[in-house]
């Protein structure tokens, strides 16, 4: 079946440094993208939906230069925390979506990605 | 606006023991209704589905009623197995290509 690689699937890193997770359709080509984010006991939250060639869409409260978005290829999707705060840590996830067959969608998620700001 | 609300985990049971897992929902409109399961280490999948009020959507065992007047879409199983054990998410949303809104997800744990 459709897979969706997301790495890494978790990371440590110090405040003040970007870390980038990336998000692949290991054998369909999505026509769109969306990351999510799961802070402890809460909602997953949508974070900002992508399509390829053009700019993400961001979800309100959500700060479009902190998080940014390329979705450059129907493959990848990459979301870069940039000067990344403890406030940032949180579970991120990729949903990939594929139109198949009459027009019906079919969404596939990544595994997760854990990121921990020290 | 919309939300899900789903029971706090962890849960625990035994092998061939009833499921039930709490969602409810507030909604604006009349949403399709979603389960989705994650197994460690990989990614949500769809596990079942209803799109109006009072489908059932079922699959692997798993049962859910799309409940309009109590605005709940329950997760049950029968028998659960020990390959049950997963995070459970329950989830609503309007249209292709709309965002889909979560609960927080529940864990279970099935022991044998």
């Amino acid at each position: 079946g459709a897979v969706v690689s997301q790495h890494p699937s978790w990371v440590i890193c110090k405040s003040g440094t970007s870390v980038k997770i990336e998000c692949r359709s290991l054998d369909f080509q999505a026509t769109t993208m969306f990351w999510y984010r799961q802070f402890p006991k809460q909602s997953l939250m949508l974070m900002a939906t992508s399509n390829e060639g053009s700019k993400a869409t961001y979800e309100q409260g959500v700060e479009k230069d902190k998080f940014l978005i390329n979705h450059a290829s129907l493959t990848l999707s990459t979301l870069t925390v940039t000067s990344a705060h403890p406030e940032d840590s949180s579970f991120y996830i990729c949903s990939a979506s594929v139109i198949v067959g009459r027009g019906y969608e079919k969404l596939f998620f990544g595994s997760g990605t854990q990121l921990s700001v020290l | 606006g919309d939300s899900v609300t789903q029971m706090e985990g962890p849960v625990t049971l035994s092998e061939e023991a009833f499921l039930t897992i709490n969602c409810t929902y507030t909604a604006t409109g009349y949403p399709s209704l979603f389960w989705y399961v994650q197994y460690p280490g990989e990614g949500l999948q769809l596990l079942l589905k209803a799109t109006k009020a009072d489908d059932k959507g079922s699959n692997k065992g798993f049962e859910a009623t799309y409940r309009k007047e109590t605005t709940s879409f329950h997760l049950e199983k029968g028998s659960v197995q020990v390959s049950d054990s997963a995070v459970y998410f329950c989830a609503l949303r309007y249209n292709q290509g709309g965002k889909l809104i979560f609960g927080q997800g529940t864990e279970l744990s099935v022991k044998p």
